[in-house]
């Protein structure tokens, strides 16, 4: 019964490949939300999904490619991977914007060799 | 542009002690603030939500503190026990995002 869900929550891959991070939130939802977190632990926005809309689009290099094909769901598409993507992602979800809380998923921690 | 700090980067206290968090932001118009726990290799955890109308918010031995006019935001933690060890950040709300602060790493020994 897992709110936010994401997977796989480890994923080692080397550079240049592409790879998805999938996320799925049975809350009801309406918003979902990806975020970075880097080695120094910050975590900062990515991309923000209102009713299949993408609403919020941070400086992220375009491989990095979001997919809502849902409410449900945001996937996370990433081509091309470089070292400097090593790093924790993270999926949350709210139902609409400010002020309601977001709910986070576990991670998934992200790793280019 | 929104930025968010929170002091100290680190903390470690023994078992029992009442602890104080700071989170300082930038810019006052928020619409909320929300503290979050994150425990190694976990996600992120909500503790406590501030609306923007709000002062603060208790929940068990945590209190959250809102003063929107000097920026900032304190986490009191009554009687501090070896499961409250984690990465303690604040957020705010402006007004599509959540901003995350620098985070505290608090350990509490017995």
């Amino acid at each position: 019964d897992t709110a936010v869900s994401q997977t796989p929550k480890y994923l080692v891959t080397q550079m240049g490949n592409d790879k998805s991070i999938k996320c799925e939130q049975n809350l009801g939802h309406d918003t979902m939300y990806w975020y970075k977190q880097d080695s120094k632990k910050f975590l900062k926005i990515m991309f923000s999904y209102n009713n299949k809309e993408l609403i919020i689009n941070e400086t992220v290099p375009n491989r990095f490619s979001p997919k809502s094909p849902d409410k449900a769901h945001l996937n996370l598409h990433i081509n091309s991977l470089e070292l400097g993507d090593s790093a924790v992602y993270f999926c949350a979800s709210s139902q609409g914007q400010a002020p309601q809380p977001q709910h986070f998923g576990d991670g998934t921690r992200l790793s280019i060799l | 542009k929104q930025e968010v700090t929170q002091i100290p980067a680190a903390l470690s206290v023994p078992e029992g002690e009442n602890l104080v968090l700071n989170c300082s932001f930038t810019d006052s118009a928020i619409y909320n603030l929300q503290w979050f726990r994150q425990d190694p290799g976990k996600g992120l955890t909500s503790l406590l939500l501030i609306q923007s109308s709000q002062r603060e918010q208790t929940s068990g031995r945590l209190n959250a503190s809102l003063d929107k006019s000097s920026g900032r935001s304190t986490l009191y933690i009554a009687a501090s026990q070896p499961g409250d060890s984690a990465t303690y950040l604040c957020a705010v709300r402006n007004p599509d995002k959540l901003i995350f602060g620098t985070g505290t790493r608090l350990q509490v020994f017995p």
